[in-house]
């Protein structure tokens, strides 16, 4: 089942703006990871969070993390066109077996217009 | 190093035939995860795998859908009948370890194999 829901579905900004999209899941997580899809490529991981984590930055990204309010936020600074994709968060779910799966939201479509 | 490879990249087949997708993971990786994701929608795990064993494959249709992984390394899945709502990107993905609530390892996917039924 889904956990976790990005917001918006879809961004339009100009390049060089920066980028916030969001992410509310339902359960408690330990962990949670925003991955990035360009148009007809498989997902690519930018980032991993951890629950006693709060604030997260890895080149232009910055990623959020607010436990009390089940939500996460990706930044994106100084965009550029090639960072047009779909952004998914990814949060862990009991799946069969009571395994635990990573389960994805439907994403952010980003487009960064030149 | 190499990445997780997949093949065929596209495929376009009518309603009620079979087809069969191929996966290699990452070497090494003991996890491999069949996710189908359809288009404007995250990707939903279908089948895991931890080494040539099923860890879970609640969401998978198993009237029409089956996965293996046989030598605990390259894995098929295989569509038989298809229907049309089959139509998605058939991606595989791989990790070290088995994902779990605290390991919170990456998962590396694969270019997807792109299914259209027509």
């Amino acid at each position: 089942s889904q956990q976790g829901e990005e917001d918006p579905q879809a961004l339009s900004i100009q390049e060089g703006e920066n980028a916030t999209m969001n992410c509310s899941y339902k359960t408690s997580i330990n962990n949670l990871q925003w991955y990035r899809q360009n148009s007809g490529r498989g997902l690519v991981h930018l980032i991993l969070i951890r629950s006693n984590e709060r604030e997260k930055h890895s080149g232009r990204l910055r990623v959020t993390l607010d436990t009390s309010k089940k939500s996460s936020s990706l930044l994106i600074t100084a965009s550029r066109a090639a960072d047009t994709a779909s952004y998914f968060c990814a949060t862990p779910a009991i799946g069969g077996g009571s395994n635990y799966k990573l389960t994805f939201g439907k994403g952010t479509l980003l487009t960064v217009n030149p | 190093e190499a990445g997780v490879a997949q093949s065929p990249r596209y495929k376009i087949i009518e309603k009620r035939q079979s087809v069969a997708f191929w996966c290699n993971p990452i070497s090494g990786h003991a996890t491999l995860y069949w996710y189908q994701q359809i288009l404007g929608q995250g990707p939903k795990l279908l089948i895991q795998f931890q080494n040539n064993g099923v860890v879970d494959d609640s969401q998978l249709p198993k009237d029409r859908f089956s996965a293996e992984r046989l030598k605990g390394v390259d894995s098929t899945l295989k569509i038989q009948p298809a229907k049309l709502e089959d139509s998605a990107v058939y991606l595989c993905a791989s990790s070290f370890f088995l994902w779990g609530q605290g390991s919170g390892n990456t998962i590396y996917f694969g270019e997807g194999s792109w299914l259209t039924v027509v």
